[in-house]
């Protein structure tokens, strides 16, 4: 089992559907999460960090279930824009106390006019 | 603007040939760090270095090579050990080691194909 697992799609939606993304993890000690975009051949930027309430940023959402251990991100009102491959990021710290990153394979959204 | 930059933005390199990628970073970040993607798969860890003179071992460090010898710059040096070179690399940084919180910058990204 990948210790952080994404759908990799690709999801189809027209410009103004809502979207969700999940991102399942198996490390329960995890503390910080993240999603980042990444573009077709670019390199992935931040979109947002998870918190434990729950956080929004503008059209998108992410929430953090620890119990069942994953977190989604929800794309309200899309746009073209939106399509990218989306990153579900998780940190797992080594026994040198280095927090790594470990990244999910991306869910990739594809946004139709 | 400060960033990080790599390059070559596109490397071709024939078989038993060594290459190394450049990163450097002006954001006087003490962290750096260098992954390959594949198509398909996430970001795998090559190496990092928490500080200047140190670096260590990531997931799959076999076939490559680093130095940290300025706190700037990282290069990673690909080398006829490594089987199956290509795919995309990115170098990234952060201000300290990954810890809570701590975002990663990346840079632009590399991309060596073998011929």
């Amino acid at each position: 089992r990948k210790e952080v697992e994404q759908d990799p799609g690709p999801f189809n939606v027209p410009e103004g559907a809502t979207v969700a993304f999940n991102c399942t993890y198996s490390n329960s000690a995890s503390q910080s999460f993240f999603w980042y975009r990444q573009d077709c051949r670019k390199e992935p930027k931040l979109l947002m960090s998870v918190y434990s309430s729950g956080n929004e940023d503008g059209r998108f959402t992410a929430q953090l279930n620890r119990a069942s251990q994953y977190i989604s991100l929800l794309i309200r009102d899309s746009k073209l824009s939106d399509s990218a491959t989306y990153l579900c990021v998780v940190n797992r710290a080594e026994n040198t106390g280095f927090q790594k990153l470990v990244f999910g394979t991306g869910t990739r959204l594809l946004v139709s006019p | 603007d400060g960033g990080i930059t790599q390059s070559p933005k596109y490397l071709f390199r024939k078989e038993g040939q060594n290459v190394t990628l450049s990163c450097e970073q002006n954001l006087n970040h003490d962290a750096m760090y260098w992954y390959r993607q594949d198509p398909g798969q996430g970001l795998r860890l090559i190496y990092y270095s928490q500080i200047v003179n140190d670096f260590q071992k990531g997931d799959i460090a076999e076939g490559y090579s680093v130095s940290r010898e300025k706190k700037e710059s990282f290069p990673l040096t690909v080398t006829s050990a490594q089987k199956n070179p290509t795919a995309f690399y990115l170098c990234a940084s952060t201000p300290t080691a990954i810890s809570s919180g701590n975002t990663i910058y990346f840079g632009e990204g590399s991309w060596l194909t073998v011929v």
